[in-house]
């Protein structure tokens, strides 16, 4: 199964600061790469697809990149709503695996 | 809009069976690809099972191949999820999400529903 590792797992940061989440593939997965956020006791929200696409309706300030095994998700400026967990999820290939998650604090 | 609504969650005795049951609204189910995601408590998103628009296939992780079975009635717009053998560890939230392009071609899951709790206890 290819595994997905995030890097931070945790970071602080304050409103307004551009904040960067990687997710590392185990093995080249092209562009087959989603983001979601979870906001504490809710259901995931999906951001990005296909490593870069925005999902419509979701603020522009987010935005995605990589190819192969490395991606990034970048929040050009955090808002009070964006403290929250996110996830990367592969979809190359069966299982369509998770990374273990990046939590975003208040500074 | 999308809705996914999840039933059938609640305290099961470990080696016990539970049905879950997703009720979809808002598009046209019988085009889409279905997951089943699950969340132990304070723990990350692991996926479950999948299965094909038409039902024609199906896909597990390996956690829970062989005890856990996925199914969709189209008719009914509703997929189900069936769970024997249940261990401690299967405890989680369960919630039932719509792959985001029709037919074959799978790429994020962009409708999710609230959640059911499962909890494998004595």
């Amino acid at each position: 199964a290819i595994q997905l590792t995030q890097s931070p797992p945790s970071l602080s940061a304050s409103v307004g600061d551009r904040v960067t989440i990687t997710c590392r593939a185990s093995q080249d997965i092209s562009s087959a790469l989603a983001w979601y956020r979870q906001k504490p006791g809710k259901t995931p929200k999906l951001l990005i697809y296909g490593a870069s696409s925005l999902e419509g309706g979701v603020p522009s300030r987010f935005s995605g990149s990589g190819s192969g095994t490395d991606f990034t998700l970048t929040i050009s400026s955090l808002q009070p709503e964006d403290f929250a967990t996110y996830y990367c999820q592969q979809f190359n290939s069966y299982p369509w695996t998770f990374g273990q998650g990046t939590k975003v604090e208040i500074k | 809009q999308m809705q996914l609504v999840e039933s059938g969650g609640g305290v099961v005795q470990p080696g016990g069976s539970l049905r879950l049951s997703c009720a979809a609204s808002g598009f046209t189910f019988s085009k889409y690809g279905m997951h089943w995601v699950r969340q132990a408590p304070g723990k990350g998103l692991e996926w479950v099972a999948f299965i094909r628009y038409d039902g024609s296939h199906k896909y597990y992780a390996d956690s829970v191949e062989g005890r856990f079975t996925i199914s969709r009635d189209n008719s009914k717009n509703t997929q189900y999820l069936q769970m024997s053998s249940l261990r401690a560890e299967d405890t989680a939230v369960y919630y039932c999400a719509k792959d985001r392009s029709y037919y074959d071609f799978l790429e994020a899951l962009d409708c999710w529903g609230q959640g059911t709790l499962v909890t494998v206890s004595s």
